[in-house]
């Protein structure tokens, strides 16, 4: 079993449509969840993380972590054609250990938003 | 608004040369990272480095690889001799907790 499992799409939406992007994980350990924007050939761009279970908004997007599910969203609100893009889910474990800041990927979903 | 920065942003070598990748880690962050992307495949961390060490370091990262802060500000990767599944992207990041990545540097080896 992969750490982490993010089903690659692609996903078209419309504009204006709530887009939901999720990944699964198999390492009770991690605490820490990021969520990054990569376009083509560039860096992973940071768009939010967050700290154990819980949720988080900030503007259009809200992240949702289920621990006990081992489950991770991300939301999109009002989509815009600029919000096309791969977008990462990311996650590392507790502070204290070597491993920590070792950041697992999933493989990225390729989001397209249409005007 | 501070950023990593990476240079150069493509490389080309060939088989068996040496190569560094350099970077400038935000400021005041202390844990630094390399990690790699092979095209079209998923991010993959390479080694860590905190307080002039490394951390821990992924099964790629073997005898060929090893990565130097040698001044205050930059942060270098270098790989000894290069080979042909090395060629990928290749990111720097920096932390306090949450990571920022650079740019990237594409390292082409033929």
């Amino acid at each position: 079993q992969k750490e982490v499992e993010q089903d690659p799409g692609p996903l078209s939406v419309p504009e204006g449509a709530i887009v939901s992007l999720n990944c699964t994980y198999s390492n009770s350990a991690f605490q820490y969840f990021m969520w990054y924007r990569q376009y083509s050939r560039k860096g992973p761009e940071l768009l939010m993380y967050t700290y154990s279970s819980g949720n988080k908004e900030d503007g259009r997007f809200t992240a949702q972590v289920d621990k006990s599910s081992k489950y991770i969203s991300l939301f999109i609100r009002d989509s815009q054609p600029s919000d096309s893009a791969t977008y990462l889910c990311a996650m590392f474990p507790e502070a204290g250990g070597t491993s920590y800041g070792k950041l697992t990927f999933g493989q990225g979903t390729i989001l397209t938003v249409h005007p | 608004e501070p950023e990593v920065t990476q240079t150069p942003s493509h490389q080309v070598t060939q088989m068996g040369q040496e190569v560094i990748l350099r970077c400038v880690p935000i400021s005041n962050h202390l844990y630094f990272y390399w990690y790699r992307q092979i095209l079209g495949q998923k991010v993959e961390f390479l080694v860590s480095f905190y307080n002039n060490e490394i951390s821990e370091k992924s099964e790629i990262f073997d005898d060929q690889f090893s990565v130097e802060r040698p001044d205050g500000s930059n942060f270098t990767l270098k790989i000894r001799s290069t080979k042909l599944e090395d060629s990928a992207m290749y990111f720097c990041a920096s932390s306090g907790i949450a990571q920022f990545f650079g740019p990237g540097t594409r390292l082409t080896v033929l």
